[in-house]
């Protein structure tokens, strides 16, 4: 089973738009952490937003902000006014496991693709 | 460094060659991964280093695939007698104190013909 499903292969907004990148994960872990990445054309990969497991509060950073339903195990991704250099690939993904053990890991997704349009 | 650095950026092989990949984390970086990236696909995970110790290689394709990280600083991934199937991009990321960011490299762009 998908630990990690990104059921949107590609979306496209308008630029000055909000859009929502869905993210569903599956864990038996009480503890976790679920990340955003973006990855550009040029193939870095980069950090956008953190949610752990036990806040309360849905995470926030800039324009993004992370949609966190415990109870449907979903990590949604919003971004508000979407910009041309938003387009680009993003990724979900979910650390589980021990520090200190071989469980330690991070599962992605298979990725959004996101065309904003101008 | 400030980030994260691979070498080489882009790697060429024939088949059955074998090849050499390297990592240096951030310094003081306990956690260092690597993945592998296929083409439009996310990165699956390969192995994980705590330190020196390799705490996890399940995600190695096969034996021809090796990891070690000697002094708990930089990494070197190698594969031996290199497949078509090995090109890929490899990611390397370390992981500090702080675990709600992991910092990635660039990247390894391997072409196996």
């Amino acid at each position: 089973a998908q630990k990690i499903t990104q059921t949107q292969p590609g979306m496209f907004v308008q630029e000055k738009e909000a859009v929502t990148l869905d993210c569903t994960y599956d864990t038996s872990d009480q503890s976790y952490g679920l990340f955003w990445y973006k990855q550009p054309s040029s193939g870095e990969m980069i950090f956008l937003i953190y949610q752990g497991s036990y806040d309360e509060q849905n995470a926030t950073e800039g324009r993004y902000s992370l949609n966190f339903q415990k109870a449907r195990k979903s990590a949604n991704l919003v971004i508000s006014a979407s910009q041309l250099g938003d387009s680009a690939m993003y990724f979900c993904a979910m650390r589980e496991g021990i520090f200190t053990s071989g469980t330690y890991k991070y599962i992605f997704g298979t990725g959004t693709r996101l065309k904003v349009l101008a | 460094g400030a980030g994260v650095s691979q070498s080489p950026r882009y790697k060429v092989a024939k088949r059955g060659q074998d090849v050499a990949l390297r990592c240096d984390p951030i310094s003081g970086h306990v956690s260092l991964f690597w993945y592998q990236q296929a083409l439009g696909q996310g990165p699956e995970f390969l192995t994980y280093f705590q330190n020196e110790a390799q705490l996890d290689k399940s995600g190695l394709p096969s034996d021809r695939f090796f990891a070690e990280r000697p002094e708990g600083s930089v990494s070197t991934l190698k594969i031996q007698r290199t497949q078509q199937e090995d090109s890929a991009v490899y990611l390397c990321a370390s992981v500090g104190i702080r675990e709600d960011e992991q910092f990635f490299g660039p990247g390894t762009r391997l072409t196996v013909l």
